[in-house]
Order: structure tokens, then C-alpha cells, then sequence
């Protein structure tokens, strides 16, 4: 069974561009979930969707947006790119809601100079 | 907001030692998980706790929900240079529908030598 799977894996951007970042979920599984990871403050979850539908969302301005297609795949976009945003965007899927079991992607690591 | 308090923030031990962590909150907790992030990589899920008391093993791992909800326990024992990596915690109270509730501490930084 495959795993999560995030792309690009990699990313170099200036500051004031935009990026999407791809997952693609578990089979089966219909929650997907975004996490920004930093150094200074850990895992902070963006936000979920299930059925296409937004199910909850993080303390992050509205730079950051995301989606879920018919698929389960999802992506997130980050417009107007700030040196802060340089982090590991890490997607994770789970079958169920409220369970707190996540199957985490290996990550895409933004670099914003 | 909620927070889960981790420590220790880091170890470093010799191989073959045995290692305990734990993590606190202030808030009660219906779920709490341990998860482990290995350079590169994504956290990967070790032991899930549903009930308070729980004590589960994986391996050299086990875990424990504490009798009061507000804290957990990892262990490992016999430790081998491929534990590195940050060990999170993580709670959940199960509510609203979505996994978004799902709260993390900042992590424990774990280094073997060989």
C-alpha cells in the first residue's frame, strides 16, 4: 500500500511569489491534513479537508489556502511568499476524523530568500 | 492555547541504555500518541493510548496514558543507534470532527552513541 505522497520534495522561491505543494493521500483514506514545521515552533497545523470540504483550520493568515479534490488529493498555496514561510510542509492523511492516527508524507521543503 | 510540555528537549545516550520521556498538558486528553521523525522524514506514528492507565508496548517501546489524562510516557528500552530522531507527543480530546484538534508537543531530540 502506497504511502503519503508530497511533491515537490524541494523548493527555492523568492519573497512576494506564490507556491502549491501537491499530497496524495493514502488509498482509502479521505482526511487529509497540513502541517507547517519549523524549528522554533514545531508542528502547527494549517488546516483539514475531508470530502472537499474544509473541516478545520489553523492560526495562519489567509495566504495560506489549500483544497481537496474529488480524489482525496490535495494541494495548499501560499501567495505573497515571506522569509518566514521557509519550512517543511508536511501533508498526512488518516482514514477516520478525531483519531489523532496520522500517516504523514515525507514533507516539502520550502526555502523562501 | 493548549500545550503539551515535552521533555526532556534533548538526549544523548550511549547504546544499550534504556531512555524515558514524557509530556504534560494542562488540559484533559481522551487520546494520546507518540510519534517518531527520523531526518528527511515525516513523524511516523509508534503508540496510540485510548484509556487512562493504558500501558502499551511496541517492541522496545511502551508507553503509558497517565491515570490522570494530563500526561504520558514513552520508554525504550536496550536503546540501538537507529532510535535518533525526535520523538513527539501528542494529544487529542476526540472532539469536533476533525483531526485539526490534534495538539503536538515541540519534540525530544534523541541521540545514541554507538
Amino acid at each position: 500500500k502506497a504511502g503519503v505522497t508530497q511533491t515537490p520534495r524541494y523548493l527555492i522561491k523568492t519573497r512576494g511569489q506564490q507556491v502549491t505543494l501537491s499530497c496524495s493521500p493514502i488509498s482509502g483514506h479521505r482526511s487529509v491534513s497540513w502541517y507547517q514545521q519549523t524549528p522554533g515552533q514545531g508542528l502547527q497545523f494549517l488546516f483539514e479537508y475531508f470530502s472537499e470540504t474544509q473541516r478545520n483550520k489553523g492560526n495562519f493568515p489567509g495566504r495560506f489556502s489549500g483544497r481537496q479534490f474529488s480524489n482525496s488529493r490535495s494541494e495548499m498555496n501560499v501567495s505573497t511568499l515571506e522569509l518566514g514561510d521557509s519550512a517543511l510542509y508536511l501533508c498526512a492523511s488518516s482514514l477516520g476524523l478525531n483519531t489523532g492516527e496520522l500517516f504523514f508524507g515525507e514533507g516539502s521543503r520550502l526555502t523562501v530568500l | 492555547g493548549q500545550q503539551l510540555n515535552q521533555s526532556p528537549q534533548s538526549m544523548f545516550i550511549q547504546e544499550g541504555e534504556d531512555v524515558s520521556m514524557n509530556c504534560t498538558s494542562s488540559s484533559i486528553f481522551n487520546t494520546w500518541l507518540w510519534y517518531k521523525q527520523e531526518p528527511g522524514e515525516g513523524p511516523v506514528l509508534l503508540i496510540a493510548l485510548y484509556k487512562a492507565g493504558e500501558l502499551t508496548s511496541n517492541g522496545r517501546l511502551t508507553a503509558q496514558f497517565g491515570i490522570t489524562r494530563k500526561d504520558s510516557f514513552l520508554n525504550i528500552s536496550a536503546s540501538i543507534p537507529s532510535d535518533v530522531g525526535i520523538y513527539f507527543c501528542a494529544g487529542t480530546r476526540n472532539y469536533g470532527g476533525s483531526q485539526g484538534n490534534l495538539i503536538f508537543g515541540k519534540g525530544t531530540k534523541l541521540s545514541v552513541k554507538p
